[in-house]
């Protein structure tokens, strides 16, 4: 059975304070791994797919890279505009369904 | 309209009311999902239709029923439903289930419905 576990549950930040997120997760034959971002009462919104270890991508100021057991989300100089959810998934070799952790809620203080 | 669109946005409805969901895809994608998610739980796949048949129903309870009439729109149709499952309905779409390493896994997703039984 495949498992992904998102930690911090939450974090708050400062503006401009940089950090990562971690999605760590177990799985039998990686097809890819997911990042999401949700405002509250939303949709996910797609941001970035992975499928092999080393493998990295980035968008503003988020970069997500990943290993054969987890991927980190860093956050460059977060504005409180970054605020929201986000949620890792995998989906695996053995089922074409994607695993959802629960999620890292982010919160950065002007 | 781009992407996944849902309808209605918000809907409160009594036990014994009948109601539907509604999600339209306008990617030209195959495969669509319905998920359900509830607060401080992730996210919870219902069902999947790819090419218009249905390919999962995650022990999901009859009082909630699918329908998708062609690729582009799935229903969720709602009877005798419990406080309990007051939650944000999600849809989803992707190029199909199986997808590949091209890209297509990704699923994209609707605005979602908050759904509160009375």
């Amino acid at each position: 059975e495949d498992q992904v576990t998102q930690s911090p549950e939450a974090l708050r930040l400062q503006e401009g304070e940089s950090s990562s997120l971690n999605c760590s997760y177990t799985v039998s034959g990686l097809r890819g791994l997911f990042w999401y971002r949700q405002d509250p009462g939303k949709g996910p919104e797609f941001l970035f797919t992975l499928y092999s270890a080393g493998e990295e991508k980035e968008k503003e100021r988020l970069k997500a890279t990943l290993t054969k057991k987890e991927s980190f989300l860093h956050i460059t100089a977060p504005k409180p505009e970054d605020s929201a959810t986000y949620l890792c998934a995998v989906k695996s070799g053995g089922s074409y369904i994607p695993t959802f952790g629960r999620g890292t809620s982010l919160i950065v203080h002007p | 309209e781009t992407g996944v669109t849902q309808t209605p946005r918000h809907l409160v409805m009594g036990m014994t009311n009948k109601k539907s969901l509604k999600c339209e895809q306008h990617l030209g994608h195959n495969a669509m999902y319905w998920y359900k998610q509830s607060a401080k739980k992730p996210l919870e796949l219902m069902f999947v239709y790819n090419f218009k048949e249905q390919t999962e129903n995650n022990s999901v309870p009859s009082r909630f029923s699918p329908e998708c009439p062609n690729s582009s729109h799935l229903f969720l149709h709602l009877h005798t439903l419990q406080p309990e499952d007051s939650a944000l309905y999600l849809c989803a779409s992707s190029q199909d289930r199986a997808g590949g390493l091209s890209g297509t896994d990704t699923q994209y997703f609707g605005p979602g419905t908050r759904l509160t039984v009375l």
